[in-house]
């Protein structure tokens, strides 16, 4: 099975500032099958990021994401009050999907 | 908009089978994989398994020897039994559309998920 470990665990920032969040897996991933997804206390995940870079309907530009093999990052180029939230991300492969533990970024 | 709309009993004492349904409203159920997944109190994201219109199933190996995950297209509905339930088993339960396909390269992602139940599990 393969782990992703996102990091920092937690992530303290202002409104307007820029957030990079990790994710790295113990091997290597299909870029194809790796998503990031954001959650709100009390809401389902949404889905922000597939195929590693690819934003999903609806979500700003402000998002983005890179990486490949085992290394993908996040980006919120400056964060939106909306934004403050957990961030997981998760990747398939062997039939079988695994998620990060996840990413609370909150407000500094 | 496809929407997923899911229900079962909320309160289960230890030994018991869990027992979930997500149906889906406003799109189409073939062409997808249909997934369940849960989050304990506080904690992260676990997949539980998948199936697609045609019953085929794929199970989170931690998981697989207690779960079934069942298919009823002619109500566009898919179910999860999860037998043997402790208390480790509580959690919010979610079910989501699995969307995969080629665009010049595979892709694969949970693009509409449901609202989620919460199942306890307590004597």
């Amino acid at each position: 099975e393969i782990v992703l470990t996102q990091s920092p665990g937690t992530l303290s920032l202002s409104p307007g500032e820029r957030a990079t969040l990790s994710c790295r897996a113990s091997q290597s991933v299909s870029s194809s099958y790796l998503a990031w997804y954001q959650q709100k206390p009390g809401q389902a995940p949404r889905l922000l990021i597939y195929g590693a870079s690819s934003r999903a309907t609806g979500i700003p530009d402000r998002f983005s994401g890179s990486g490949s093999g085992t290394d993908f990052t996040l980006t919120i180029s400056r964060l939106e009050p909306e934004d403050f939230a957990v961030y997981y991300c998760q990747q398939y492969g062997s039939s079988s999907w695994t998620f990060g533990q996840g990413t609370k970024v909150e407000i500094k | 908009q496809v929407q997923l709309q899911q229900w079962g009993a909320g309160l289960l004492k230890p030994s018991e089978t869990l027992s979930l349904t997500c149906a889906v409203y406003g799109g189409s159920f073939s062409g997808y994989y249909w997934s369940w997944i849960r989050q304990p109190p506080g904690k992260g994201l676990e997949w539980i398994g998948e199936i697609n219109h045609s019953g085929s199933t794929n199970y989170n190996p931690s998981l697989k020897s207690r779960v079934t995950i069942s298919v009823d297209t002619s109500k566009n509905q898919f179910s999860l039994k999860l037998s043997s339930v402790t208390a480790a088993d509580t959690a919010v339960y979610y079910c989501a559309r699995g969307n995969y396909g080629w665009l010049g390269y595979y892709y694969y992602y949970m693009d509409v998920w449901g609202k989620g139940t919460t199942v306890t599990v307590s004597s």
